[in-house]
């Protein structure tokens, strides 16, 4: 069966020190890749996608960049934290691409910048 | 970019009663999807309906679908306090799955 792994599952950074969050997908191949953003009380924000290794497409202009160095890890990262990345990093994985079929979701990261 | 929107943002009920939430969409879809997310955990599918079917079942789960008024619902019968969670539509835009903002459903016993 397929699993989605998420980490860190909690972290406090402070402003301008630099972020990865990893996510892996196991028991499948050449999944599409999401990163998504949930802010307090609210909706989903796609933020990465990825059909493949090296394959990044970005969703919102923004402080964070993805990359997909092998065909099931995928990370978030960035350079220098802003306050306003504060959030709920949600990862997921889906089959069929082209959001045909359900996404499968980690069990997210929660990021505080201090 | 934001496609569904869920009506209403918050609902609460009693145990055994019905749970109605909403979802308005702007574009043509191809499928509707409801999701389910327990507090700070991530979120797991409950139900595809496809844009040929105007209304699916799973369990205590009633889903329609509107296409002509681009809208869906969300039907959970005889509620129980595990029900209390927030509830997502989501529709297919550009090849990519985008969330509405949700509804906070919360149950009491």
């Amino acid at each position: 069966s397929q699993t989605i792994h998420q980490w860190p599952a909690t972290l406090v950074q402070p402003v301008g020190s630099p972020l990865s969050l990893e996510c892996t997908v196991e028991g499948t191949s050449n999944p599409n890749l999401y990163w998504y953003r949930q802010a307090a009380g609210r909706g989903l924000q796609l933020l990465f996608y990825s059909v493949g290794i090296g394959q990044i497409s970005s969703e919102v202009p923004q402080n964070l960049s993805a990359s997909r160095p092998q065909d099931r890890q995928f990370i978030l990262s960035s350079k220098k934290l802003l306050l306003s990345d504060s959030g709920f990093y949600l990862c997921a994985w889906d089959r069929t691409g082209l959001a045909t079929g359900e996404l499968f979701f980690g069990e997210g990261s929660r990021l505080t910048v201090l | 970019s934001q496609q569904g929107e869920e009506d209403p943002q918050a609902l609460s009920i009693q145990e055994g009663e019905n749970a109605t939430m909403n979802c308005s969409y702007k574009t043509s879809i191809n499928n509707l999807q409801w999701y389910r997310q327990n507090s700070g955990r991530g979120l797991v599918h409950l139900i595809l309906i496809r844009s040929n079917e105007r209304e699916k079942h799973s369990g205590r789960l009633r889903v329609t679908l509107d296409t002509s008024k681009k809208s869906s619902s969300l039907l959970i019968t005889a509620s129980r306090a595990a029900d209390t969670a927030s509830y997502f539509c989501a529709t297919p835009e550009g090849g990519k799955l985008i969330f509405g903002q949700g509804t906070e459903l919360s149950v009491k016993p």
